[in-house]
């Protein structure tokens, strides 16, 4: 499996964005970029999956770079309840596992 | 409608006896996963299930089995307990509409074997 690597945790002060990175640099060219996040005694949930455009949705927006060896997940205004472990994940195919790593622990301040 | 819904939400058990843990998936999917999560680790894809069949499995020994139904429920069955498995299982479900790919969730069951 193609390997994620995302800083261990990070801070943010709530109504300002927040930038989560994501480097892989073995990516395969259908590998696609998925981010799930995990609240507290929470089952993790998905946010967002891209392959090489840039995507939005409603709960965030992903940048791809061109390359592909990297992308950010954009929370555009953080609220408290987007404290949470969030996980970059690449998926080989459409149906296959989930492969979670460490994440990065997103902590929100009022 | 009802999300992905497990039971029981705690467990105790000895080692070396048997678990079955129970997975019901959210309206419209057809698709199981399973995954264990250790204390402060991401969680571990363990196998899933489609059609009533294994179609993809994790690196787990085989005392970790599972079983889908013609509902599309399933369970997760272990055997011979070990510490080890003191862990968070998590069920998935997937391939509703619109968002065929996408894994949702259930709350877990935490195991802790004593």
């Amino acid at each position: 499996d193609a390997k994620t690597t995302q800083p261990n945790s990070m801070e943010s002060n709530e109504e300002e964005p927040v930038h989560l990175p994501c480097n892989h640099s073995t990516i395969s060219g259908t590998d696609y970029i998925h981010w799930y996040r995990q609240l507290p005694s929470q089952g993790p949930e998905y946010v967002i999956h891209g392959l090489t455009s840039n995507v939005n949705n409603r709960m965030a927006s992903l940048a791809i770079a061109e390359d592909r060896k990297s992308s950010t997940l954009i929370l555009h205004r953080a609220t408290l309840r987007d404290a949470a472990v969030y996980y970059c994940i690449l998926r080989d195919t459409s149906y296959g596992k989930l492969t979670f790593g460490q994440g990065t622990i997103l902590t929100v301040h009022p | 409608d009802a999300g992905v819904t497990q039971s029981p939400t705690h467990l105790i058990k000895t080692r070396g006896q048997q678990v079955t843990l129970r997975c019901s998936p959210k309206s419209g999917h057809d698709t199981v996963s399973w995954y264990q999560q250790a204390l402060g680790q991401g969680p571990q894809f363990i196998f899933q299930y489609y059609e009533e069949e294994e179609r993809q499995r994790g690196n787990f020994p085989d005392r970790f089995s599972g079983h889908q139904f013609p509902n599309y429920s399933s369970e997760l069955n272990v055997n011979a307990l070990l510490l080890g498995d003191s862990a968070l299982y998590l069920c998935a479900s997937s391939g509703g509409q619109p968002f065929p790919y996408e894994q949702y969730f259930g709350p877990g069951t935490r195991l802790t074997v004593t």
